[in-house]
């Protein structure tokens, strides 16, 4: 098993540009979950899907921030422009959602993409 | 709503010596718990889980965590530490919400273990 995969694992932008972290969740979940960690705020939710639509989004900063889920196999976070706030470890995570039963809420979680908005 | 609090930021111990990361929640309804671990500069793994039964639950790496459900903990426990062990270690909880659609977990804020020679 190959586990969540990101990429990039490292991201350097300038400020104003387009940022796009991508995610293949594990084969088979049907749940995935976009986190931020700084320093400042800790571990934080974005964004939630669940069966590719979009179940809970209230964590999502602003409006420059977007997510899409076009199919059971993919997933990318959007921050356009970018800010150097903006600058976090960003983390995305798989489950399989079977009628809300524990197993549920085990996630996996991938590597994370660490970017840098000068 | 559910909520998870690790009152504590940071925990120093000796290696080979026993320590105990503190976990506490509240929740109206019946809960899920987690710990996970993060090593530096990788993403967090799941270290153990409480679902159901036993209220003392064993995980990797020699830890283990007991849930106490009248004093709403699942504090985190390993006997004797290693270097390797030094971590962040995160609590989480399910947010259960039997009127929603949801499996969402909740996390704490994370404990620093930092084990010293």
């Amino acid at each position: 098993d190959a586990g969540v995969i990101q990429s990039p694992r490292h991201e350097v932008t300038e400020m104003g540009q387009e940022v796009t972290l991508r995610c293949k969740p594990i084969s088979g979940h049907n749940s995935l979950f976009w986190y931020r960690q700084t320093m400042m705020r800790g571990l934080e939710l974005l964004i939630y899907f669940n069966n590719n639509v979009p179940i809970d989004d209230s964590g999502m900063p602003e409006d420059r921030f977007s997510a899409k889920m076009p199919n059971a196999s993919f997933s990318t976070l959007k921050i356009q422009p970018s800010e150097p706030r903006d600058s976090a470890v960003y983390f995305c995570a798989s489950s399989l959602e079977r009628d809300r039963g524990p197993l549920s809420y085990e996630q996996y979680f991938g590597p994370g993409t660490r970017l840098t908005v000068t | 709503a559910q909520s998870v609090t690790q009152l504590d930021s940071q925990v120093p111990v000796f290696e080979e010596a026993p320590v105990e990361l503190r976990c506490n929640y509240s929740s109206s309804v019946s809960v899920y718990l987690f710990w996970y671990v993060q090593y530096p500069n990788q993403g967090l793994q799941l270290l153990l889980k409480y679902l159901s039964g036993s209220t003392l639950v064993k995980g990797i790496n020699g830890f283990e965590a007991e849930f106490n459900k009248s004093q709403t903990s699942f504090h985190l426990r390993k006997p004797s530490v290693h270097i390797s062990d030094t971590a962040e270690y995160f609590c989480a909880v399910s947010d259960r919400n039997y009127g929603g659609a949801t499996n969402k977990l909740i996390f704490g804020t994370g404990t620093l273990l930092a084990v010293q020679p």
